[in-house]
């Protein structure tokens, strides 16, 4: 299958700092990926759909001026989590959509954790 | 809006113990439905896409299946390295994002 790589892994910040999460797809090219959160123990809760070159779609309740995303190129999108707080702490995953199939492809996912 | 139901929420299996997982979905129109395997602390591995009724795949032990409804996975002969959690998902005509379910929890005890 399709790689999708996610980086960091886990990070652990201040609050009020930014924290900006990569993901890449390796081996295709991903028009489309996607921003997931989960909490423990529920499933994936879809925070945002990004098209390249274009502003990504949030899904209602989702603040698009905290959780910044930027999708540059057809392998390559962030999500910029900005001025952290506890309540942000989480597990943020991506995905990326491989062209013509409609199966997304995640990463590993990064464990945030907001002292 | 679409909705996905998984059950059980937990199972728990004895080594070489066959059984079934249940998906049941409501969508305006299926693109597709997935399965995933997820394991603790990392993303969603891709298992399956179904997108008619009738369809069927086989991976290893495990084989899914969809009716109009649901969507079942089965295990035959499970083994411990089976334990994971495994999620559902739906794409609707006029989404293009998925709906996960809660996912069940497996657990195959040696």
């Amino acid at each position: 299958g399709a790689v999708v790589s996610q980086h960091p892994s886990r990070v652990i910040c201040k609050s009020g700092t930014s924290v900006k999460i990569e993901c890449r797809s390796l081996d295709f090219q991903a028009t489309t990926m996607f921003w997931y959160r989960q909490f423990p123990k529920q499933s994936l809760m879809l925070m945002a759909t990004s098209n390249e070159g274009s502003k990504a779609t949030y899904e209602q309740g989702v603040e698009k001026d905290k959780f910044l995303i930027n999708h540059a190129s057809l392998t390559l999108s962030t999500l910029t989590v900005t001025s952290a707080h506890p309540e942000d702490s989480s597990f943020y995953i991506c995905s990326g959509e491989a062209g013509g199939l409609n199966i997304q492809y995640f990463g590993a996912g990064t464990r945030l954790s907001v002292l | 809006e679409d909705q996905v139901t998984q059950s059980p929420e937990a199972l728990r299996l004895q080594e070489g113990e066959s059984s079934s997982l249940n998906c049941s979905y409501t969508v305006s129109g299926l693109r597709g439905l997935f399965w995933y395997r997820q394991d603790p602390g990392k993303g969603p591995e891709f298992l399956f896409t179904l997108y008619s009724a009738g369809e069927e795949k086989e991976k290893e032990r495990l084989k899914a299946t969809l009716t109009k409804k649901e969507s079942f996975l089965h295990i035959t002969a499970p083994k411990p390295e089976d334990s994971a959690t495994y999620l559902c998902a739906v794409q609707g005509r006029n989404n293009n994002d998925m709906r996960f379910g809660a996912g069940t929890r497996l657990t195959v005890k040696p």
